[in-house]
């Protein structure tokens, strides 16, 4: 039962562009949702969070808007730049301090 | 400051070995977690360790795998007997513990490639 879904594994995006990426859940009970992203042989590196009590939230070039009524969370990155081709994960965060992924989306943009 | 650290980075290993692999947390960090990420999957949950809490085993996918933080630091992940579905990157992550609310930030370290042949 995934209760995280990514439904893209892959994107590809021209440099300069807006990259949306998408996630779902299956749980209304998150409080909490984050987006990651991992670089090749590296660990994934926090990037942006929201609360479930809020329905969007910016930092710098990434917004991570949530829907709760659709249960879809999605990180927006404008203007993509070379630098941001990674796997980017979301997950959500209920009650306790463990992180439920999903299987990620590989993001590549083109110059 | 340094970093969440995995030992080894690579370890290959032959079918029914057992092997150890280490993680040191942030220091200060009184989470932390162990995960795994096998080929063209997600991050899978392991077990997870609170301050002097027992530790949630709930994602260990079997009894040969086991897990122990001493002295609320550093931790070894056991897997007993390795099979080749084994196989898999193994992540460790720590944070602070989020307390009453607040968004709980993992660190990651780099991982270990656990190839079992």
């Amino acid at each position: 039962d995934q209760q995280v879904k990514q439904n893209s594994p892959s994107l590809s995006v021209q440099e300069g562009r807006i990259s949306i990426l998408n996630c779902d859940y299956t749980n209304s009970m998150f409080d909490y949702f984050l987006w990651y992203k991992k670089y090749p042989a590296e660990g994934p590196t926090f990037l942006i969070s929201i609360s479930s009590i809020k329905d969007k939230n910016e930092d710098g070039r990434f917004t991570v808007f949530l829907n709760k009524s659709a249960k879809h969370l999605s990180l927006h990155i404008v203007p993509s730049q070379p630098g941001d081709s990674a796997v980017y994960f979301c997950a959500v965060n209920f009650g306790n301090e463990k992180l439920t992924f999903g299987t990620g989306t590989r993001l590549t943009i083109i110059p | 400051g340094a970093g969440v650290s995995q030992s080894p980075s690579n370890k290959v290993t032959e079918k029914g070995k057992d092997v150890e692999l280490r993680c040191d947390p942030i220091s200060g960090h009184t989470a932390l977690y162990w995960y795994r990420q096998s080929l063209g999957q997600g991050l899978e949950f392991l077990i997870y360790f609170q301050g002097n809490s027992a530790p949630d085993k709930s994602g260990l996918p079997s009894d040969r795998f086991s897990a122990e933080r001493t002295g609320g630091s550093v931790s070894t992940l056991t897997i007993q007997r390795t099979q080749q579905e084994d196989s898999a990157v193994y992540l460790c992550a720590s944070s602070l513990s989020r307390g009453l609310a607040g968004v709980n930030e993992q660190f990651f370290g780099p991982g270990t490639r656990l190839t079992v042949l």
